[in-house]
């Protein structure tokens, strides 16, 4: 089955600054791998996704990058505001789904 | 609208009950998934269905049953609730195949005593 792992488990990051969330996951037949963001006391929620016949999507300030070669993709958020702090899931989908343990990003104004 | 509905929001119960939570969707998905969560952490899968009739065990699926009679409900029942109970329960639902996009409840908070 598939196994995914994230990195890291927590990050703080200065307001402005940028933050990026890292996952790897090990079976090569997953083929979409979406991002959730979880606010305190909400239900997550899909931020972005990507398809692995596509290298980069981009959504204003969040970007997923992915590298099926290497089994890993990333969110990246760029101008991280106070209102981006939340717990983000990274997810694998193919024969299987599972998702990441999460990563707590904390910006600090 | 569209959504997902889980009921009860919060329950506070005492150890050795049995207790059944409600979930229902209105997007038209075949799968359902219930999801056990402590605040701000892991997801742990523990049961899943593909649609009617159907129920799949996840990760920690030995203390508790679900069943899928109608595609929108499948609801979640644990015999004897026991402290270790106490966690946010989430569902979430998706289409069959293509783009998995689980779509989640607003959770169940269950507090055993």
């Amino acid at each position: 089955g598939e196994n995914v792992e994230q990195h890291p488990s927590t990050l703080s990051v200065q307001e402005g600054d940028s933050a990026v969330i890292k996952c790897t996951y090990s079976d090569s037949a997953s083929n979409y791998f979406p991002w959730y963001k979880q606010e305190l006391g909400k239900r997550p929620q899909l931020i972005i996704d990507i398809r692995s016949n596509v290298g980069e999507k981009k959504d204003q300030r969040i970007a997923v990058t992915l590298n099926k070669t290497a089994k890993h993709f990333s969110l990246h958020i760029t101008e991280t505001q106070p209102e981006d702090s939340a717990v983000y899931f990274c997810a694998a989908i193919g024969s299987d789904m599972r998702f990441g343990a999460g990563t707590r990003l904390t910006v600090k104004p | 609208e569209a959504d997902i509905y889980q009921t009860p929001r919060y329950l506070v119960i005492g150890t050795g009950k049995k207790i059944t939570l409600e979930c229902s969707q209105t997007m038209g998905h075949d799968k359902m998934y219930w999801y056990q969560q402590d605040p701000g952490m892991e997801l742990h899968l523990i049961h899943y269905s593909y649609g009617v009739n159907s129920t799949e065990k996840g990760d920690l699926s030995s203390e508790s049953t679900v069943s899928r009679i109608r595609t929108e409900h499948f609801p979640l029942t644990l015999e004897s609730a026991r402290p270790s109970h106490t966690s946010q329960y989430l569902c979430a639902s998706s289409i069959l195949a293509g783009e998995e996009t689980q779509y989640f409840g607003p959770g169940t908070r269950l507090l055993v005593l």
